[in-house]
């Protein structure tokens, strides 16, 4: 059984930039969440998606978007980068309504 | 009232010793509680959980203890040891609707060998 994979693991931007960041979800799991944790910050949540639909989304603005695959793999996108934008970037995964996530090793996003 | 508070926002331990983390919240709707483990340069990692049904929840040297009326949760590890340093995270969720987690701020914890 894999678990959650998530790519690139680290990447730099410059501001104004956009950015996708890619997640496969672990085997058996069709709910997808993204978290976004700034350095010595717990998690805070961006969406979820489910059958391929955002099903709950955090205070995030619209230049953050993502996309559920048939397969329940998932991108994050984010436009118009900014400065406050570099954070780990986590994606999560379930069966739907265990309330059990399980998480990548992130994709740790640096905006200059 | 989506706030999870946590405390202590680091805490050293000898090698042996029990480790405590407290939290409490606000919202009545919450029904999951889980916690997390984090690694340096790794994703959380979930630990233990527990569902507002029972007071105690044990898993090997982790325990949860729920106080519903009170609105806190705790998570004590027993005969702790160098390799639990590591940073913990309470989380909470609703059943209903998207499985939003709210995370508290974290606990560094430091085992001294």
């Amino acid at each position: 059984e894999t678990g959650v994979t998530q790519s690139p693991t680290h990447l730099i931007k410059t501001r104004g930039q956009q950015v996708t960041l890619r997640c496969s979800s672990q085997s058996g799991h069709n709910t997808v969440s993204w978290y976004q944790q700034a350095l010595g910050q717990g998690p805070q949540f961006i969406f979820q998606y489910y059958r391929e639909e955002e099903n709950g989304r955090g205070n995030f603005p619209p230049r953050f978007s993502g996309l559920q695959f048939p397969n329940y793999s998932s991108e994050l996108n984010v436009n118009a980068l900014e400065l406050d934008d570099s954070a780990l970037y986590l994606c999560a995964s379930s069966a739907a309504g265990t309330g059990e996530l399980f998480f990548g090793e992130g994709s740790r996003l640096t905006v200059l | 009232q989506q706030q999870v508070k946590q405390s202590p926002q680091s805490l050293i331990v000898q090698k042996g010793g029990i480790s405590i983390i407290n939290c409490a919240y606000e919202n009545t709707a919450f029904d999951y509680f889980p916690w997390y483990q984090q690694f340096p340069g790794k994703g959380p990692a979930l630990l233990i959980a527990i569902r507002p049904d029972v007071s105690e929840k044990k898993e090997g040297r982790f325990t949860i203890s729920f106080n519903k009326s009170a609105k806190q949760f705790s998570l004590h590890i027993m005969d702790s040891q160098p390799g639990d340093s590591a940073t913990y995270f309470c989380a909470a969720s609703m059943h209903q609707g998207a499985q939003k987690l709210v995370f508290g701020q974290g606990t560094r914890l430091t085992i001294n060998p």
